[in-house]
C-alpha cells in the first residue's frame, strides 16, 4: 500500500499570498497517476489536479500541481476567500487507491 | 451532468449490516469506461477508499475491508450498492459514492455529496 504524507498539516495564510502543499509517497507513484481535491465542510471532495500536473475543465488556473516519483506539489496563487479548505493528495498507481490524511489552509 | 445520489439508512445497529445505494443521473452505469466504488470519511479524519465494481460483476477491495465489504452495479436500475456487513462504531462515517475512468485518465472525477452512517446501538 502507498502512504501518503501531506504538509503542512495546517497553513495560515491571508488572502492574495501563495500556498504552497507537499505530499510524499512512500513509494514511487506510476505515470504520476497522482489527484489533489478540495474539500469544504459539509461538501464531497472535488478534483483540482489529476496526472499531477492537469486541471480538469472549470479549475481556475491559480491551481496548479508539479512533481513525480515520490514527491508533488500543489501551488495555490494568489488564494481567494473560497480557497480556504482542506486539501487532500490522492495516488491512483496501485491499488489500493490511498489518501493523504490532508493539509488545512486557514485564513490568518 | 452527471450526478451521483447516496441513500440508505442513517443509523445502524453494532454487528448487523450497513446497506448503501448510489443512485447515477446523467449518465450510465451500463459502461465499460468507468468503476463505480465507495470512499468513506470519519468524522473529522480522512478518506478511505472501500471498494469499486465493474458494470460486468468484478470487484476489488481495500484489504482492511474485503471481508466485509461488498460493491455490485445493478445496471437495470443504473445504480450501484455498498453492504458492509459486521459494523462496528469504527465504521461510522460519511460515505461517497464515486466514479472512476477504467482507462486513462483513471482519477474519480463525479463524487456523490455523501452520506452519514452512524453505528449505535
Amino acid at each position: 500500500e502507498i502512504v501518503l504524507t501531506q504538509s503542512p498539516g495546517t497553513l495560515s495564510l491571508s488572502p492574495g499570498e501563495r500556498a504552497t502543499l507537499s505530499c510524499r509517497a512512500s513509494q514511487h507513484v506510476f505515470s504520476d497517476y497522482l489527484a489533489w481535491f478540495q474539500q469544504k465542510p459539509g461538501q464531497a471532495p472535488r478534483l483540482l489536479i489529476y496526472g499531477a500536473s492537469s486541471r480538469p475543465t472549470g479549475i481556475p488556473d491559480r491551481f496548479s500541481g508539479s512533481g513525480s516519483g515520490t514527491d508533488f506539489t500543489l501551488t495555490i496563487n494568489r488564494l481567494e476567500p473560497e480557497d480556504f479548505a482542506v486539501y487532500y493528495c490522492q495516488q491512483y498507481a496501485s491499488s489500493p487507491w490511498t489518501f493523504g490524511q490532508g493539509t488545512k489552509v486557514e485564513n490568518k | 451532468q452527471l450526478q451521483l445520489q447516496e441513500s440508505g439508512p442513517g443509523l445502524v445497529k453494532p454487528a448487523k449490516t450497513l446497506s448503501l445505494t448510489c443512485s447515477v443521473s446523467g449518465g450510465s452505469t451500463n459502461t465499460g469506461d468507468f468503476y463505480w466504488g465507495w470512499i468513506r470519511q470519519p468524522p473529522g479524519k480522512g478518506l478511505e477508499w472501500i471498494g469499486s465494481a465493474f458494470y460486468s460483476g468484478s470487484s476489488y477491495y481495500h484489504p482492511s475491508l474485503k471481508s466485509r465489504a461488498t460493491v455490485s452495479v445493478d445496471t437495470s436500475k443504473n445504480q450501484f450498492s455498498l453492504h458492509l456487513t459486521s459494523v462496528t462504531a469504527s465504521d461510522t462515517a460519511v460515505y461517497y459514492c464515486a466514479r472512476r475512468f477504467s482507462r486513462w485518465p483513471f482519477y474519480f472525477d463525479y463524487w456523490g455529496q455523501g452520506i452519514l452512517v452512524t453505528v449505535s446501538s
